[in-house]
């Protein structure tokens, strides 16, 4: 499967600030996913990122908060904006080629102060 | 009902018996069913997916599909203290124009030596 590289692992931040979680597959793949897993709790889907395109979001996650750029098939970002203590949660980025499962890279493990 | 459904547990076993773990999904369009393992502090890790009814076999793992019952399992033998975990139960959703990966609360496994 898909080598994952997620960057950075873990970072504290202060409320009100931005932060960018960078997601680096090393081949090409059909599709990239951001998911948030809050303290105890599953894993939930924010977007699907296209490549070239606006990623797709599910309900309750809008693009002002998560904006996500996808520009070619091996890399994707998730931006976590004007973060508030609600956004303390880990964020995974996940791929998928056509076909196959999906693989997670090793999360960005997010505080807000 | 949700989308997909897991006993939380905590389910205990003794060493060397057979974890059994259970899984239902409301999707009677979803062709693909994934089995992930997450340890505390890491990323949800595949170790079974399954896509036909009946039984399929990896090992000490046995993942089961009934789709007429909209039911998923997977049978851990021989279970090990390094089995102890939280198993995630995940279906593939047709209910939108693209395929998307659900993923159950999870079933917290632990193992007694």
């Amino acid at each position: 499967s898909a080598v994952i590289s997620q960057k950075p692992s873990r970072d504290i931040c202060q409320r009100g600030t931005s932060l960018t979680i960078q997601c680096q597959v090393d081949s090409q793949v059909t599709m990239m996913f951001w998911y948030r897993q809050q303290p105890g709790q599953s894993l939930t889907l924010i977007a699907t990122a296209n490549q070239g395109s606006e990623a797709t979001y599910e309900s309750g996650f809008v693009i002002d908060k998560f904006p996500i750029s996808r520009p070619n098939l091996t890399f994707s970002t998730l931006t976590v904006s004007n973060m508030s203590p609600e956004d303390s949660s880990i964020y995974l980025c996940s791929v998928r080629d056509q076909n196959q499962p999906q693989h997670f890279g090793d999360g960005t493990r997010l505080s807000i102060l | 009902q949700k989308e997909v459904e897991q006993n939380s547990g905590p389910l205990s076993v003794p060493e060397g018996a057979i974890a059994s773990l259970n899984c239902t999904y409301s999707d009677r369009g979803s062709q693909s069913f994934f089995w992930y393992r997450q340890y505390s502090g890491k990323s949800p890790e595949l170790i079974m997916f399954i896509y036909s009814n009946g039984d399929k076999e990896d090992g000490r793992f046995t993942a089961q599909l009934n789709k007429a019952s909209q039911y998923v399992s997977l049978l851990i033998r021989d279970s090990q203290p390094s089995d102890s975990a939280t198993y995630l139960c995940a279906v593939n959703s047709m209910k939108t124009s693209y395929d998307k990966v659900i993923f159950g609360p999870g079933t917290s496994l632990s193992v007694i030596p």
